[in-house]
């Protein structure tokens, strides 16, 4: 069983703080997508990680794939109330379904 | 155009009865899956489904089945309630199915067992 650990599972913050949010597995991945959900609807899809080592950014918000591509991390820059929200990542399981973390609920204070 | 719908978006069922909960994905996305989530966690696969076959069973019970229509939607079927199946189901869609495309979220049904 493919299992991804995220930390820390709660985060609070205040408007304008910076912070990092991590997923972690003893598996390797052919990818890994990050997503934000929002209380009351679905988890929205933010960006997918292919590569060893790829950093992608959206925004203030910057994804990083671990070399090994068993782990990653989304580090926010000067967060806002709007980011407020459970992050989940996500990875696909030997037989291709997308299998997620507990996720990281974080509250941006304004 | 119109994302993925679930129905209903909320319902009530006692322990004992069974469910049935409907997903339309986005037009033109032929695999459907489903997931649960419990309050504070994070979605637990429960299905996929490509053109109609089932493609992936996660770690639920027989109770749980599913199955896929020629027009794409689909239903999931939770027979014999028990407390614990209280959670918000939710349908992802995509065209090809993960992890080739990414996954479409509805905003779920939220059942409660009492």
């Amino acid at each position: 069983t493919q299992l991804l650990e995220q930390s820390p599972q709660f985060l609070s913050i205040q408007e304008g703080e910076n912070l990092t949010v991590y997923c972690n597995s003893s598996s390797v991945f052919s990818s890994l997508q990050w997503y934000r959900q929002e209380p009351g609807e679905g988890p929205v899809l933010l960006v997918t990680v292919v590569t060893g080592g790829e950093v992608k950014k959206l925004k203030r918000l910057t994804f990083q794939f671990g070399d090994a591509r068993k782990d990653s991390s989304l580090h926010i820059t000067a967060a806002q109330p709007g980011d407020t929200g459970l992050y989940l990542c996500a990875g696909a399981s030997d037989n291709n379904d997308m299998r997620f973390g507990a996720g990281t609920r974080l509250t941006v204070k304004p | 155009d119109a994302g993925v719908t679930q129905s209903p978006t909320h319902l009530i069922k006692t322990r004992g009865q069974h469910v049935t909960l409907r997903c339309s994905p986005i037009s033109g996305h032929k695999s459907v899956s489903w997931y649960q989530q419990v309050l504070g966690q994070g979605p637990q696969f429960i299905f996929q489904y490509y053109e109609k076959e089932e493609r992936g069973r996660g770690n639920f019970p027989d109770r749980f089945s599913a199955r896929q229509f020629p027009n794409y939607s689909s239903e999931l079927n939770v027979n014999a309630l028990l407390l614990g199946d209280s959670a918000l189901y939710l349908c992802a869609s995509s065209s090809l199915g993960p992890p080739s495309s990414p996954l479409h979220f509805g905003n779920g049904t939220r059942l409660t067992v009492t």
